[in-house]
Protein backbone atom coordinates (compact mmCIF):
# COMPACT_ATOMS: atom_id res chain seq x y z
CA UNK A 1 0.00 0.00 0.00
CA UNK A 2 1.15 3.84 -0.06
CA UNK A 3 2.11 5.35 3.14
CA UNK A 4 3.03 8.73 4.01
CA UNK A 5 4.80 9.25 7.09
CA UNK A 6 5.45 12.33 9.66
CA UNK A 7 6.05 12.99 13.22
CA UNK A 8 2.59 13.86 15.10
CA UNK A 9 3.67 16.97 16.62
CA UNK A 10 6.85 18.99 17.30
CA UNK A 11 7.79 21.83 19.56
CA UNK A 12 10.60 24.52 19.22
CA UNK A 13 11.39 27.66 20.40
CA UNK A 14 10.44 31.31 18.42
CA UNK A 15 14.15 31.81 16.75
CA UNK A 16 15.83 28.32 16.41
CA UNK A 17 15.61 25.79 13.91
CA UNK A 18 13.58 22.62 13.17
CA UNK A 19 13.66 20.20 11.07
CA UNK A 20 9.81 18.17 10.36
CA UNK A 21 10.82 14.41 8.11
CA UNK A 22 8.57 12.59 5.98
CA UNK A 23 9.17 9.50 5.01
CA UNK A 24 7.14 7.55 1.97
CA UNK A 25 6.19 4.35 0.27
CA UNK A 26 4.04 5.36 -2.74
CA UNK A 27 3.59 3.59 -6.29
CA UNK A 28 5.58 5.77 -8.32
CA UNK A 29 7.18 9.21 -8.01
CA UNK A 30 6.03 12.48 -9.61
CA UNK A 31 7.22 14.94 -7.04
CA UNK A 32 6.80 15.77 -3.32
CA UNK A 33 4.95 18.64 -2.17
CA UNK A 34 5.17 20.36 1.35
CA UNK A 35 2.07 22.49 2.48
CA UNK A 36 1.44 24.87 5.64
CA UNK A 37 -2.40 24.53 7.38
CA UNK A 38 -2.99 27.01 9.92
CA UNK A 39 -5.67 26.16 12.45
CA UNK A 40 -9.09 26.59 10.51
CA UNK A 41 -7.77 27.70 7.63
CA UNK A 42 -7.41 26.24 4.20
CA UNK A 43 -4.01 24.60 3.33
CA UNK A 44 -0.99 26.58 1.22
CA UNK A 45 1.50 25.79 -0.51
CA UNK A 46 5.05 25.60 0.45
CA UNK A 47 7.69 23.54 -1.58
CA UNK A 48 7.90 20.94 -3.98
CA UNK A 49 10.32 18.59 -4.74
CA UNK A 50 11.50 16.31 -7.74
CA UNK A 51 14.78 16.25 -7.52
CA UNK A 52 17.45 14.90 -5.11
CA UNK A 53 18.51 17.68 -3.06
CA UNK A 54 17.64 21.14 -1.43
CA UNK A 55 15.41 23.43 -2.45
CA UNK A 56 15.59 26.86 -0.37
CA UNK A 57 12.79 29.50 -0.60
CA UNK A 58 13.34 32.30 2.47
CA UNK A 59 13.15 30.70 5.93
CA UNK A 60 11.72 27.58 4.33
CA UNK A 61 14.15 24.44 2.66
CA UNK A 62 12.80 21.39 1.39
CA UNK A 63 15.13 17.69 0.74
CA UNK A 64 14.33 14.91 -0.93
CA UNK A 65 16.29 12.10 -1.13
CA UNK A 66 14.34 10.02 -3.58
CA UNK A 67 16.80 6.63 -3.18
CA UNK A 68 15.98 6.70 0.59
CA UNK A 69 11.93 7.49 0.31
CA UNK A 70 12.86 10.45 2.45
CA UNK A 71 12.33 14.28 2.61
CA UNK A 72 12.63 16.92 5.31
CA UNK A 73 11.13 20.74 5.79
CA UNK A 74 13.58 22.79 7.43
CA UNK A 75 12.38 25.99 8.92
CA UNK A 76 14.53 28.77 10.52
CA UNK A 77 14.56 32.14 12.43
CA UNK A 78 11.02 30.40 14.00
CA UNK A 79 8.35 33.15 14.61
CA UNK A 80 5.51 32.73 16.53
CA UNK A 81 3.17 32.83 13.06
CA UNK A 82 4.47 29.69 11.90
CA UNK A 83 2.70 27.82 14.80
CA UNK A 84 1.01 25.32 11.94
CA UNK A 85 0.35 21.82 11.00
CA UNK A 86 2.66 21.10 8.23
CA UNK A 87 1.38 18.28 5.48
CA UNK A 88 3.79 16.60 3.25
CA UNK A 89 2.48 14.89 0.06
CA UNK A 90 3.45 12.35 -2.50
CA UNK A 91 2.02 12.67 -6.08
CA UNK A 92 2.38 9.04 -7.68
CA UNK A 93 2.36 7.50 -11.13
CA UNK A 94 -1.55 8.60 -11.35
CA UNK A 95 -0.65 11.96 -10.49
CA UNK A 96 -2.91 11.56 -7.64
CA UNK A 97 -1.74 13.16 -3.97
CA UNK A 98 -1.20 10.96 -1.06
CA UNK A 99 -0.80 12.93 2.01
CA UNK A 100 0.53 12.28 5.39
CA UNK A 101 -1.69 13.06 8.29
CA UNK A 102 0.41 16.26 9.17
CA UNK A 103 2.73 17.35 11.76
CA UNK A 104 1.19 20.14 14.25
CA UNK A 105 4.11 22.28 14.83
CA UNK A 106 3.84 24.26 17.90
CA UNK A 107 6.58 27.23 19.16
CA UNK A 108 7.26 28.80 22.25
CA UNK A 109 8.38 31.98 23.40
CA UNK B 1 -12.74 37.44 -5.87
CA UNK B 2 -10.03 35.46 -6.66
CA UNK B 3 -8.70 32.45 -5.61
CA UNK B 4 -11.07 28.99 -4.68
CA UNK B 5 -14.12 30.06 -2.13
CA UNK B 6 -16.51 27.27 -0.93
CA UNK B 7 -19.72 28.28 0.65
CA UNK B 8 -20.78 27.68 2.99
CA UNK B 9 -18.30 27.96 5.68
CA UNK B 10 -20.33 25.47 8.27
CA UNK B 11 -22.91 23.43 8.01
CA UNK B 12 -25.21 21.53 10.49
CA UNK B 13 -27.60 18.80 8.91
CA UNK B 14 -29.65 15.78 9.65
CA UNK B 15 -28.91 12.47 8.74
CA UNK B 16 -32.38 12.76 6.46
CA UNK B 17 -31.41 16.15 4.83
CA UNK B 18 -30.30 16.98 1.71
CA UNK B 19 -27.90 19.77 1.05
CA UNK B 20 -25.20 20.54 -1.26
CA UNK B 21 -21.94 22.21 -0.64
CA UNK B 22 -20.50 24.85 -3.61
CA UNK B 23 -16.93 25.04 -4.70
CA UNK B 24 -16.12 28.10 -7.24
CA UNK B 25 -12.49 28.72 -8.73
CA UNK B 26 -11.19 32.39 -9.85
CA UNK B 27 -7.67 30.56 -11.30
CA UNK B 28 -8.77 29.70 -15.13
CA UNK B 29 -7.75 25.87 -13.79
CA UNK B 30 -8.55 22.84 -15.53
CA UNK B 31 -9.04 20.87 -12.74
CA UNK B 32 -10.74 20.37 -9.42
CA UNK B 33 -10.90 18.25 -6.50
CA UNK B 34 -13.30 17.69 -3.47
CA UNK B 35 -11.00 15.95 -0.21
CA UNK B 36 -12.63 15.32 3.07
CA UNK B 37 -10.48 16.29 6.15
CA UNK B 38 -11.04 14.28 9.77
CA UNK B 39 -9.12 15.29 12.73
CA UNK B 40 -5.51 13.58 12.91
CA UNK B 41 -6.31 11.82 9.83
CA UNK B 42 -4.49 12.23 6.19
CA UNK B 43 -6.42 14.40 3.75
CA UNK B 44 -8.29 11.89 1.84
CA UNK B 45 -8.99 12.04 -1.68
CA UNK B 46 -12.76 11.79 -2.74
CA UNK B 47 -13.52 13.32 -6.65
CA UNK B 48 -11.02 14.29 -9.29
CA UNK B 49 -12.93 16.61 -12.18
CA UNK B 50 -10.67 17.31 -15.44
CA UNK B 51 -12.35 19.69 -17.79
CA UNK B 52 -15.28 18.69 -16.09
CA UNK B 53 -14.84 14.87 -17.25
CA UNK B 54 -14.99 12.89 -13.29
CA UNK B 55 -11.35 11.24 -13.39
CA UNK B 56 -10.93 9.75 -10.20
CA UNK B 57 -13.50 8.23 -7.72
CA UNK B 58 -12.24 7.05 -4.78
CA UNK B 59 -14.52 4.14 -3.48
CA UNK B 60 -16.69 7.25 -2.19
CA UNK B 61 -19.86 6.46 -0.55
CA UNK B 62 -23.25 7.41 -3.03
CA UNK B 63 -24.20 9.39 -0.55
CA UNK B 64 -21.91 11.80 -1.66
CA UNK B 65 -22.87 13.25 -5.11
CA UNK B 66 -20.59 15.19 -7.07
CA UNK B 67 -21.46 18.09 -10.11
CA UNK B 68 -18.74 19.77 -12.22
CA UNK B 69 -20.98 21.93 -15.04
CA UNK B 70 -18.15 24.22 -16.08
CA UNK B 71 -13.96 24.39 -15.00
CA UNK B 72 -14.91 27.05 -12.33
CA UNK B 73 -17.29 25.42 -10.47
CA UNK B 74 -17.81 22.30 -8.43
CA UNK B 75 -20.54 21.20 -6.22
CA UNK B 76 -20.60 17.70 -3.85
CA UNK B 77 -24.24 17.04 -2.95
CA UNK B 78 -25.21 15.30 0.06
CA UNK B 79 -27.80 13.53 1.28
CA UNK B 80 -28.88 10.93 3.87
CA UNK B 81 -25.39 11.52 5.97
CA UNK B 82 -23.87 9.29 8.35
CA UNK B 83 -22.15 11.56 11.76
CA UNK B 84 -18.87 9.45 10.72
CA UNK B 85 -19.44 11.82 7.93
CA UNK B 86 -19.00 15.21 10.01
CA UNK B 87 -15.41 16.89 8.71
CA UNK B 88 -13.96 19.53 7.14
CA UNK B 89 -14.44 19.28 3.30
CA UNK B 90 -12.13 21.06 1.24
CA UNK B 91 -12.03 21.74 -2.35
CA UNK B 92 -8.99 22.54 -4.63
CA UNK B 93 -8.32 23.32 -8.07
CA UNK B 94 -5.02 23.34 -10.50
CA UNK B 95 -3.97 24.42 -13.56
CA UNK B 96 -3.99 20.42 -14.73
CA UNK B 97 -3.46 17.14 -13.45
CA UNK B 98 0.02 17.02 -14.03
CA UNK B 99 2.18 17.41 -11.04
CA UNK B 100 1.60 20.82 -10.04
CA UNK B 101 0.16 22.93 -6.73
CA UNK B 102 -3.16 22.69 -5.72
CA UNK B 103 -5.06 25.48 -4.90
CA UNK B 104 -7.42 25.26 -1.61
CA UNK B 105 -10.47 26.81 -0.57
CA UNK B 106 -11.26 27.32 3.32
CA UNK B 107 -13.27 24.87 3.31
CA UNK B 108 -16.75 23.45 4.75
CA UNK B 109 -16.72 22.22 8.28
CA UNK B 110 -19.77 19.78 7.98
CA UNK B 111 -21.60 18.61 11.41
CA UNK B 112 -23.95 15.71 10.13
CA UNK B 113 -26.16 15.31 13.54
Amino acid sequence: GQNIDQPTEMTATEGAIVQINCTYQTSGFNGLFWYQQHAGEAPTFLSYNVLDGLEEKGRFSSFLSRSKGYSYLLLKELQMKDSASYLCAVMDSNYQLIWGAGTKLIIKP
Amino acid sequence: ETGVTQTPRHLVMGMTNKKSLKCEQHLGHNAMYWYKQSAKKPLELMFVYSLEERVENNSVPSRFSPECPNSSHLFLHLHTLQPEDSALYLCASSPGLEASEQYFGPGTRLTVT
